[in-house]
C-alpha cells in the first residue's frame, strides 16, 4: 500500500482557495488517487479521484504531478462547510479497493 | 434509495458481552466494507465483501470479530466477549465494482463504548 503525507492542519479564510498537498511517492501505476473528507460526526464522503490528468467535479479540482508522486486538491471557494478532515488515498479498484486512510489533513475555515 | 444505513447509531455495553452491528447498502452496490474509527484517527479497514463472498479481512480483525453478508445485501458485524479495546466508531461502506473510482458511500458509523 504506497504511504502518504500530508500536513497535520492548514486554515484557511472563507471565499479564498485553498490548496491542499499530498505526496505519494510509492504510488503504484495502478492505482488512482482518491480524495475522501471527514465532516464532524459523520462518516467519510468521496471528494474526487483520478489516475494521471487533473480533474475538476462540482466539489473541487485535483492536480496531478507529471510523475504522480504528489497531488493537490483544490478548493476554489472554501466556506465554513468545507471544514473537515481531507484524506488522500492512493487505491486500486481493481483489487478489493479498499481505502488505507492515513492521518489526514484538518481544515479550519476562519470567517 | 437514500444510502446507506447502520443501526444501531450507538451502542454501550458492558465488557465481556457480544454486540452485532447491521449494515444496509446502496441496493445496486455489490462491494460492502467495514472500517473502525478511533478518535483522532483515520478509519481502518477491517473486511470487504463482493456480494456474499467475504474477500478479505485485516489483521487487525481477532478472532472475536465476525462480519456475514447473506445474500449479498445487507451485512451484519458482530464482536463477541468485547474489550474496552473495541471502543470505536464502526463504519460501513459500500461501491460498485466497474469503471474506475470506486467510489465508496459511508454509512453515519456505529459508535460502540464497552465500560
Amino acid at each position: 500500500d504506497a504511504k502518504t503525507t500530508q500536513p497535520n492542519s492548514m486554515e484557511s479564510n472563507e471565499e479564498e482557495p485553498v490548496h491542499l498537498p499530498c505526496n505519494h511517492s510509492t504510488i503504484s501505476g495502478t492505482d488512482y488517487i482518491h480524495w475522501y473528507r471527514q465532516l464532524p460526526s459523520q462518516g467519510p464522503e468521496y471528494v474526487i479521484h483520478g489516475l494521471t490528468s487533473n480533474v475538476n467535479n462540482r466539489m473541487a479540482s485535483l492536480a496531478i504531478a507529471e510523475d504522480r508522486k504528489s497531488s493537490t486538491l483544490i478548493l476554489h471557494r472554501a466556506t465554513l462547510r468545507d471544514a473537515a478532515v481531507y484524506y488522500c488515498i492512493p487505491a486500486n479498484s481493481g483489487n478489493t479497493g479498499k481505502l488505507i486512510f492515513g492521518q489526514g489533513t484538518t481544515l479550519q475555515v476562519k470567517p | 434509495d437514500t444510502g446507506v444505513s447502520q443501526d444501531p447509531r450507538h451502542k454501550i455495553t458492558k465488557r465481556g458481552q457480544n454486540v452485532t452491528f447491521r449494515c444496509d447498502p446502496i441496493s445496486e452496490h455489490n462491494r460492502l466494507y467495514w472500517y473502525r474509527q478511533t478518535l483522532g484517527q483515520g478509519p481502518e479497514f477491517l473486511t470487504y465483501f463482493q456480494n456474499e463472498a467475504q474477500l478479505e479481512k485485516s489483521r487487525l480483525l481477532s478472532d472475536r470479530f465476525s462480519a456475514e453478508r447473506p445474500k449479498g445485501s445487507f451485512s451484519t458485524l458482530e464482536i463477541q466477549r468485547t474489550e474496552q479495546g473495541d471502543s470505536a466508531m464502526y463504519l460501513c461502506a459500500s461501491s460498485f465494482r466497474g469503471g474506475g473510482s470506486n467510489e465508496q458511500f459511508f454509512g453515519p458509523g456505529t459508535r460502540l463504548t464497552v465500560l
